[in-house]
């Protein structure tokens, strides 16, 4: 496609269930990030993918946070059993390779209840 | 404390005014790079400039970088109320897996 896109891009969840969050990385694109921001904050990196492997987990917040890739494609950001913290906008981007320009995508909306 | 802190926090000016806003880092770069974000959501790549490079033009935005005090300046000239926007810094680490740390942003209000 032409940008990245993610999805859903809102969702409302209970505490305690689980939620994952996909991102489509632009076609070629080999090196993918996951962002969180919270209201009003910068960017918190997470994880970043160079294909389908993850070099650097180190900004996952907890074990409760685990994400995929599928070969140089689709991301999913899995939260499990969520908490009122969780809430915050997750940013997807993706580069052609490691390091440079960074394209976002419009980013999913999270709320814990 | 954050890699990239931007100051100021906020900043409010009139539109055909310039607006600068400041970055300090505090490790080796490999580059550092400019994004804006509009409403909280996505965020759109404005400029990068190199380790090795002191000042980069684009359109109204001129970036500077001085590594020796590991800060960064962005000036938008001539400013337009749909500048308003938030502004962060991200400055791309060496030690490690690359990846960027990104600021607390500066939040740009231009007033008509």
């Amino acid at each position: 496609g032409a940008g990245v896109s993610q999805s859903p891009s809102n969702k409302v969840t209970e505490k305690g269930k689980d939620v994952e969050l996909r991102c489509d990385p632009i076609s070629g694109h080999t090196a993918l990030y996951w962002y969180r921001q919270r209201l009003g904050q910068g960017l918190e990196f997470l994880i970043y993918f160079q294909g389908n492997s993850a070099p650097d987990k180190s900004g996952l917040p907890s074990d409760r946070f685990s994400a995929e890739r599928t070969g140089e494609s689709v991301s999913t950001l899995t939260i499990q059993r969520t908490q009122q913290e969780d809430s915050a906008v997750y940013l997807c981007a993706s580069s052609r390779g490691i390091g440079g320009t960074q394209y976002f995508g419009p980013g999913t909306r999270l709320t814990v209840l | 404390s954050q890699q990239g802190e931007e100051d100021p926090q906020a900043l409010s000016i009139q539109e055909g005014e310039n607006a600068t806003m400041n970055c300090s880092y505090k490790t080796s770069i490999n580059n550092l790079q400019w994004y804006r974000q509009n409403s909280g959501r996505g965020l759109v790549h404005l400029i990068l400039i190199r380790s090795n490079e002191r000042e980069k033009h684009s359109g109204r935005l001129r970036v500077t970088l001085d590594t020796s005090k590991k800060s960064s300046s962005l000036l938008i000239t001539a400013s337009r109320a749909a500048d308003t926007a938030s502004y962060f810094c991200a400055t791309e680490i060496i030690q490690g897996a690359q990846k960027l740390v990104f600021g607390q942003g500066t939040r740009l209000t231009i007033n008509p």
